[in-house]
């Protein structure tokens, strides 16, 4: 079993439509970060959080400690958020990384 | 943009060559990361440079090595390549081996024919 699942693996959805992607995980973390992956490679970092939510735009990360899960949420979705998604924890020294939710929003 | 560069953006290579990928991390960063991203995986920890002295390694045999420079740039060096060497390999710089936030480069993609 994979330290950090996340779920679902691929997601697609209307434009406007409220996205929520999961990561659970099994160890102890300092911090837990949500990434955006364009094609092409390059990685983006959305949110960096120990408790409970943050938000930025359009995207709203939330995370329980106790429960060891984190959600990301994308309201009024757009064909422009279309990406991979990753959560990663960080745990006393390396990232560990989810696999990934491609998500698709169509037009 | 992260300021953390890499270099080359792409590259082929064949089974049994060497290659070494670099990494310009942001400035004031003294930790580098590296990670391979297989096509499909989320990206897998390699090792971390901390002021030039290995600081952590992941699951990756002895072939995969490094170095980080005086200037805090660093290299990956892969020999024997093999075809499951094919991937995304990405660097992220941060402030310190503690510190949570790091900062990605663009990445490298390898592929080994």
């Amino acid at each position: 079993k994979n330290e950090v699942e996340q779920s679902p693996q691929n997601l697609t959805a209307q434009e406007g439509e409220f996205i929520t992607i999961n990561c659970s995980y099994s160890v102890g973390i300092s911090a837990l970060h949500w990434l955006q992956q364009h094609p092409g490679g390059g990685i983006v970092s959305l949110f960096m959080l120990s408790s409970g939510k943050k938000k930025h735009g359009r995207l709203i990360a939330t995370i329980n400690i106790q429960e060891k899960h984190s959600s990301l949420h994308i309201t009024a979705s757009h064909p422009r958020d279309s990406a991979v998604y990753i959560c990663a924890v960080k745990g006393a020294q390396k990232l560990v990384f989810g696999q990934g939710t491609r998500l698709t929003i169509n037009p | 943009e992260t300021g953390v560069t890499q270099s080359p953006t792409h590259l082929i290579k064949t089974r049994g060559q060497q290659v070494t990928l670099r990494c310009s991390s942001q400035s004031g960063h003294n930790t580098v990361s590296w990670y391979q991203q297989a096509l499909g995986q989320g990206p897998q920890f390699i090792f971390q440079y901390y002021r030039e002295e290995e600081n952590g390694r992941g699951n990756f045999p002895p072939r995969f090595s490094g170095l980080q420079f005086p200037n805090y740039s660093s290299e990956l060096n892969v020999n024997a390549l093999e075809l499951d060497d094919s991937a995304l390999y990405l660097c992220a710089s941060s402030f310190g081996p503690g510190v949570d936030t790091q900062y990605f480069g663009p990445g490298t993609r390898l592929t080994v024919l």
